[in-house]
């Protein structure tokens, strides 16, 4: 079946460092990729998606690149803040029917100001 | 627009009792599910529905039950709830084939059995 694997953390940064989060994935056909994050206390907020081998989202600074070849989704932002300080989750869907969302299991980072 | 809408926050059981956990969306979705999260295993599916009278089982659906007789609501029941059973639990909705096509989650309930 579809899985996820991501790093495990706590991922510790000092403010504006380079972040990377692996992720990588098992799947047949060709899933969406997506990273969500959950900030404490709150639920999970999308926070860039692709649909395709070589799409790169990006959003708030955050990119991912759907590599097929590798099938990989790994997360960077160039310039970390404080506020990032959050859970990032890797995710896959499925394109059929309900497209039910399988989820890494979390990547905890810090960012030290 | 209050998005999607969870109650209650926190809930404290005994072994054997049951209760609902309540989600609510007024975004006018038609896909619901229902999502629960354990420390270093992510989020699994429970149950989900693609419409107002259809359910189906996700990864996880033993010991929960679900209902969808509206389009905004979709409880989630403990009919006898087991320590295994605690977890924080997450509501989702989410429009297909709309422009953003994204799911919006819920602020969560974590619940505890004792």
């Amino acid at each position: 079946g579809n899985s996820v694997t991501q790093m495990e953390g706590p991922v510790t940064l000092s403010e504006e460092a380079f972040l990377t989060i692996n992720c990588t994935y098992t799947a047949t056909g060709y899933p969406s990729l997506f990273w969500y994050v959950q900030y404490p206390g709150e639920g999970l907020q999308l926070l860039l998606k692709a649909t395709k081998a070589d799409d790169k989202g990006s959003n708030k600074g955050f990119e991912a690149t759907y590599r097929k070849e590798t099938t990989s989704f790994h997360l960077e932002k160039g310039s970390v803040q404080v506020s990032d300080s959050a859970v990032y989750f890797c995710a896959l869907s499925d394109r059929t029917g309900f497209q039910k969302l399988v989820f890494g299991t979390g990547t905890r980072l810090l960012v030290s100001p | 627009n209050a998005g999607v809408t969870q109650t209650p926050k926190f809930q404290v059981l005994k072994t054997g009792q049951s209760m609902t956990l309540q989600c609510a969306q007024d975004m006018n979705h038609e896909y619901m599910s229902w999502y629960r999260q354990d420390p270093g295993m992510g989020l699994r599916l429970i149950h989900y529905s693609v419409g107002a009278g259809i359910t189906d089982q996700g990864e996880v659906p033993n010991g929960y039950n679900v209902s969808r007789s509206t389009t905004e609501d979709f409880p989630l029941r403990l009919l006898s709830a087991a320590p295994s059973q605690t977890s924080v639990y997450f509501c989702a909705s989410r429009e297909p084939g709309s422009r953003t096509d994204t799911q919006y989650f819920g602020p969560g309930t974590r619940l505890t059995v004792l």
